[in-house]
């Protein structure tokens, strides 16, 4: 299974734009990447997904390498409501009848200050 | 349209009890699944559905039952409650046949004493 790498924590000051990095260098050519979030203890909440392309969608824009090892999920203008863990995920091949399956790593605890 | 819904939102069991934990989702979606997050942890797969009738084992699947008669539900078992069970259990659903994010439930906060 492709395991993913990020760091345990990051401040942003809010407006700026936050960059969360993800490592994921056994991801498979078909596997996606998949971000996710979740605020206090509420359920994640999906965020974007990409496989090879750079992607953006009304919440976030995520950058991936040539090389698909590795990816960067951008908040652009974060607000004190992004605060969260962010979840970087690669949806992992092999379950029955081939379902995917999302398996989650520690996260990002991303903390935007005033 | 009310998503994946779960209840009950909170529980207290004792050391033995059996109970269930509900998951119900209106989206037509094939692939339901339950995790449980432990504080400060991300959360574990515990089992997943494909359809009804067609369940399989995730990570942590022990003292764990499932079953799924019907594509809207999917009920996670405890046989007999243990302390270790103490934790936070989302239930997430998706579609099977393409690509996109899962929607999850707001999660049930169970207590074992």
């Amino acid at each position: 299974d492709a395991k993913t790498t990020q760091p345990t924590s990051m401040d942003c000051a809010e407006g700026r734009a936050a960059n969360l990095p993800c490592n994921h260098s056994t991801i498979s050519g078909n596997e996606y990447v998949y971000w996710y979030r979740q605020i206090h203890s509420q359920g994640p909440q999906y965020i974007i997904h990409g496989l090879k392309n750079n992607e953006t969608n009304e919440m976030a824009s995520l950058i991936i390498t040539e090389d698909r090892k590795s990816s960067t999920l951008i908040l652009p203008h974060a607000t004190l409501r992004d605060t969260a863990v962010y979840y970087c995920i690669v949806r992992v091949a092999g379950g029955v009848q081939g379902a995917q399956k999302l398996v989650f790593g520690q996260g990002t605890r991303l903390t935007i200050n005033p | 349209n009310a998503g994946v819904t779960q209840t009950p939102k909170f529980q207290v069991l004792k050391t033995g009890q059996s109970m269930t934990l509900q998951c119900a989702q209106d989206m037509n979606h094939e692939y339901m699944s339950w995790y449980r997050q432990d504080p400060g942890m991300g959360l574990r797969l515990i089992h997943y559905s494909v359809g009804a009738g067609i369940t399989d084992q995730g990570e942590v699947p022990n003292g764990y039952n499932v079953s799924r008669s019907t594509t809207e539900d999917f009920p996670l078992r405890l046989l007999s409650a243990a302390p270790s069970q103490t934790s936070v259990y989302f239930c997430a659903s998706s579609y099977m046949d393409r690509e996109g994010g899962y929607t999850f439930g707001s999660g049930t906060r169970l207590t074992v004493v």
